[in-house]
């Protein structure tokens, strides 16, 4: 079974920092995504940002990045230069490559930037 | 890029009627569709998985008489909740797999249920 664990219920920063939102998963399939997504109040989900389990590179998109450290089961979400906007739940979620397309989702993560 | 429309976004019906919920991709061939719910303040939970021209597939705990799922085409997955209690206002999201490499998943905006 696959499980998602993201630690920080709640989370400040301030406008133009940068902010690094913790993920980690476990799972025993080999082949596996993980994602990050942002649900705004309105309630619709947005993608932000994918990792393969086989990619070498950590995924970049532009002001969000992935720190993707296999070994330690870990797929950290970095926003650089936050914005006001940025405020909003962040979900990591994962789904197995191989077979069950479904995603499973950490609890969440509320951040608020703060001017 | 890919749109998943959800309709309607928020409805409020009387205990014991019953909402149906659409779920439609827009430019893209859905074999596959997700059904979600979220509670308030919580993280989404898979409900069942929805697939064209075959029963949907539920998790464990959800009961498939109160919330039948239709795949009727490749487009269009409906969840309807049947017999509403209050105690099933939540919020319903779907999402749609292109099924073209490992990203392409998308969700609709969500619908908002509340049964007076």
């Amino acid at each position: 079974a696959q499980k998602i664990t993201q630690t920080q219920p709640g989370m400040f920063v301030q406008e133009k920092e940068a902010v690094t939102l913790d993920c980690t998963y476990d799972t025993s399939d080999p082949s596996y995504g993980l994602f990050w997504y942002k649900q705004p109040s309105s309630g619709e989900m947005i993608f932000l940002i994918y990792q393969g389990s086989y990619d070498q590179q950590n995924a970049t998109e532009g002001r969000y990045s992935l720190n993707f450290q296999k070994a330690r089961k870990s797929a950290n979400l970095v926003i650089s230069a936050s914005q006001l906007g940025d405020s909003a739940m962040y979900f990591c979620a994962m789904r197995d490559n191989t077979g069950r397309r479904a995603l499973t989702f950490g609890s969440g993560t509320r951040l608020q930037v703060q001017p | 890029g890919a749109v998943v429309s959800q309709h309607p976004s928020r409805v409020i019906c009387k205990s014991g009627t019953s909402v149906k919920i659409e779920c439609r991709s827009l430019d893209f061939q859905a074999t596959t569709m997700f059904w979600y719910r979220q509670f308030p303040k919580k993280s989404l939970m898979l409900m069942a998985t929805s697939n064209e021209g075959s029963k949907a597939t539920y998790e464990q705990g959800v009961e498939k008489d109160k919330f039948l799922i239709n795949h009727a085409s490749l487009t269009l997955s409906t969840l309807t909740v049947t017999s509403a209690h209050p105690e099933d206002s939540s919020f319903y999201i779907c999402s749609a797999d292109r099924g073209r490499g490992t990203g392409e998943l998308f969700f609709g905006e969500g619908s908002r249920l509340t049964v007076l």
